[in-house]
């Protein structure tokens, strides 16, 4: 059964820092995997989508990396800023049917 | 003005009601998803419908019931055979469903927080 993780639960960092969180998964048949931005109470947006052939995708000051064979993706901010405190979660779509399960997410707090 | 727009915001459910959760896109999509998030736990799948009259059992169905009689509206009925409804619940679509060998992502709606008073 596939399971995804998210460590840290939690980051708190200063404006300005490049970061980088982690997502890790247990079953490398996947068709992709994705990140997703989920401010207080509100719904999930879609960041970052890496096909399972792909290495990485980059959008804006994002970069998110796969590593199917030892079932790991990052996805580094570069320059944070206040404006990216948020929960991040990351996604893989299993190629058993093609449900997405979900990390528990990592609650990011960019301090001014 | 494209989207997933759910209601209410917020709802309150006393034990043994039965509630209705509304979830309405206009983005034409074929897919729809209903999940449910639980505090510091990821989004687990309750029921998806890939077209419509059709939909199909998720991880966690037990307690809840779905209908799909328009492209456009997926609503979610919370029974009072669920024992712990209290959660933020999130409706979702996608152009294709799942397995359709198409791979998109799936669109968010802002969510239904249901507690059981």
């Amino acid at each position: 059964k596939q399971e995804v993780t998210q460590i840290p639960a939690a980051l708190s960092v200063p404006e300005g820092e490049n970061l980088v969180l982690n997502c890790s998964f247990t079953d490398s048949a996947i068709y992709n995997l994705q990140w997703f931005r989920q401010d207080p109470g509100k719904g999930l947006t879609s960041l970052l989508l890496i096909q399972s052939s792909q290495r990485e995708q980059t959008s804006g000051r994002l970069n998110a990396s796969l590593d199917k064979s030892s079932g790991r993706s990052t996805l580094y901010i570069a320059a944070s800023q206040p404006g990216d405190s948020a929960t991040y979660l990351c996604a893989v779509e299993d190629n058993q049917g093609g449900k997405l399960i979900f990390g528990q997410g990592t609650e990011l707090s960019v301090k001014p | 003005d494209g989207g997933i727009t759910q209601s209410p915001k917020y709802l309150f459910r006393k034990e043994g009601q039965n509630v209705t959760l509304s979830c309405e896109q206009n983005l034409n999509h074929d897919a729809m998803y209903w999940y449910r998030q639980d505090p510091g736990q990821g989004l687990r799948l309750i029921y998806y419908s890939q077209i419509v009259n059709d939909f199909q059992k998720g991880d966690i169905a037990e307690g809840y019931s779905v209908s799909r009689e328009k492209k456009e509206s997926f609503p979610l009925t919370v029974t009072s055979a669920q024992k712990n409804p209290t959660a933020f619940y999130l409706c979702a679509s996608s152009i294709n469903g799942m397995g359709s060998g198409f791979r998109v992502t799936q669109y968010f709606g802002p969510g239904t927080r249901l507690t059981v008073l």
